[in-house]
This record gives C-alpha cells, sequence and structure tokens, in this order.
C-alpha cells in the first residue's frame, strides 16, 4: 500500500497569507487528488492534480485560490491563498494505486 | 450530487451487526467504502464495481445494485474496532477514476 506524508500536520495562518501543503508518495502513482473535510463533515474534491498537465478543479473551486504543482510522479503541493476563517479545514491529498485510494494523514488548518 | 448515506448514526453492542446504505440519483460505475477514526485519514475499505457483485473484507462485506444506484455495507460480529464514521464515495464519471463523491457519513460507535 502507498504511504503518504503530509506537510504541515497543523498549521495556525493569519488571514490574508497563504499556505502550500506538501504531499510526498513512496511510489509513483499517475493521479493525486485533494480533499477538503471541514471538522465533522464529508470530504470534498477540491481538484486532481496529473503530472504534465494543468489540474482538473471541481465546481467551486478555482486555480487562483488553490494553486497546485504536480513536479513529479511522486509529490504534489496544494496552495491555499489569500486564508479567511471559511478556510479553515483539514485538507488531505489522496492517491489511487490498483483498485485501492489511500489518504494522508491531512493538514488541520485553522485561519484566525 | 452528494449520495445519501444512512443511518447518519448507530450505537451497537459488542456483537450485533449492522447495516450502512448508501443510494445516489447519478448513474454510479463504483462505489467505495471507507472508515475514518477520530483525527485520523479515511481507510479504505472496499471498492465495489459496476456489475452487481458484493464483496467481503473478514467480517465487513458490501453490495452494490447499480440499477437502484444503492450500495450497502453489511458489519457483523460487530468489534469495538469497528467504532469510526463511515463514508461511501461514489463515481459516476467513469470506470478507474477515483474522482469520488462523499456522502455525509455515519458514524458508528461500538459500546462493550
Amino acid at each position: 500500500s502507498a504511504v503518504i506524508s503530509q506537510k504541515p500536520s497543523r498549521d495556525i495562518c493569519q488571514r490574508g497569507t497563504s499556505l502550500t501543503i506538501q504531499c510526498q508518495v513512496d511510489s509513483q502513482v499517475t493521479m493525486m487528488f485533494w480533499y477538503r473535510q471541514q471538522p465533522g463533515q464529508s470530504l470534498t474534491l477540491i481538484a486532481t492534480a496529473n503530472q504534465g498537465s494543468e489540474a482538473t478543479y471541481e465546481s467551486g473551486f478555482v486555480i487562483d485560490k488553490f494553486p497546485i504543482s504536480r513536479p513529479n510522479l511522486t509529490f504534489s503541493t496544494l496552495t491555499v491563498s489569500n486564508m479567511s476563517p471559511e478556510d479553515s479545514s483539514i485538507y488531505l491529498c489522496s492517491v489511487a494505486q490498483g483498485s485501492e485510494a489511500f489518504f494522508g494523514q491531512g493538514t488541520r488548518l485553522t485561519v484566525v | 450530487q452528494q449520495p445519501v448515506q444512512s443511518p447518519q448514526a448507530v450505537i451497537l453492542r459488542e456483537g450485533e451487526d449492522a447495516v450502512i446504505n448508501c443510494s445516489s440519483s447519478k448513474a454510479l460505475y463504483s462505489v467505495h467504502w471507507y472508515r475514518q477514526k477520530h483525527g485520523e485519514a479515511p481507510v479504505f475499505l472496499m471498492i465495489l464495481l459496476k456489475g452487481g457483485e458484493q464483496k467481503g473484507h473478514e467480517k465487513i462485506s458490501a453490495s452494490f445494485n447499480e440499477k437502484k444506484q444503492q450500495s450497502s455495507l453489511y458489519l457483523t460480529a460487530s468489534q469495538l474496532s469497528y467504532s469510526g464514521t463511515y463514508f461511501c464515495g461514489t463515481d459516476s464519471t467513469g470506470a478507474g477514476s477515483y474522482q469520488l463523491t462523499f456522502g455525509k457519513g455515519t458514524k458508528l460507535s461500538v459500546i462493550p
């Protein structure tokens, strides 16, 4: 099974600033996904990060707010830009490997 | 559209059985089931592909009725370790895609 490391695990940020979350996988994967999970809520797909092409964003999420990089098959970053308290959430990266999907431990973001 | 899970919450005594349902208003290619414990990443349980198959994993099994666009997760002889929130994730875009739409979750509590 894939092992996913996310950094940072948590952060408290000032509104108006940006935070970049890193996701490192221990094996090469074609597709990586970024999800948001608000406290006590379900997971919502933000975007699909594909190596060699631009990320594909879901309805309600835009590149200016959540720019994504995918420089190689084992690494991706998600930036939460110009943060507001509404961005306080857990952000998780996920990868698909074979018939299974795996999640990182998540980044717990609090915007004050 | 978000799949609907039922029940929202259930409390079981050790050894009891439970069924968690997931239904969608859209045609489904696959249904994925996850369990998430508080403060932890979601853990993949199983995937059910279009074709009405049923899968099992120890005392946890699931079925997928593609005509009814429904899936059910069966937990038999529950153990304390089964406690957590169960999410179904549905794929309506195509085979092999992991761009999932998750239900709101079913909180399962197993007590001694």
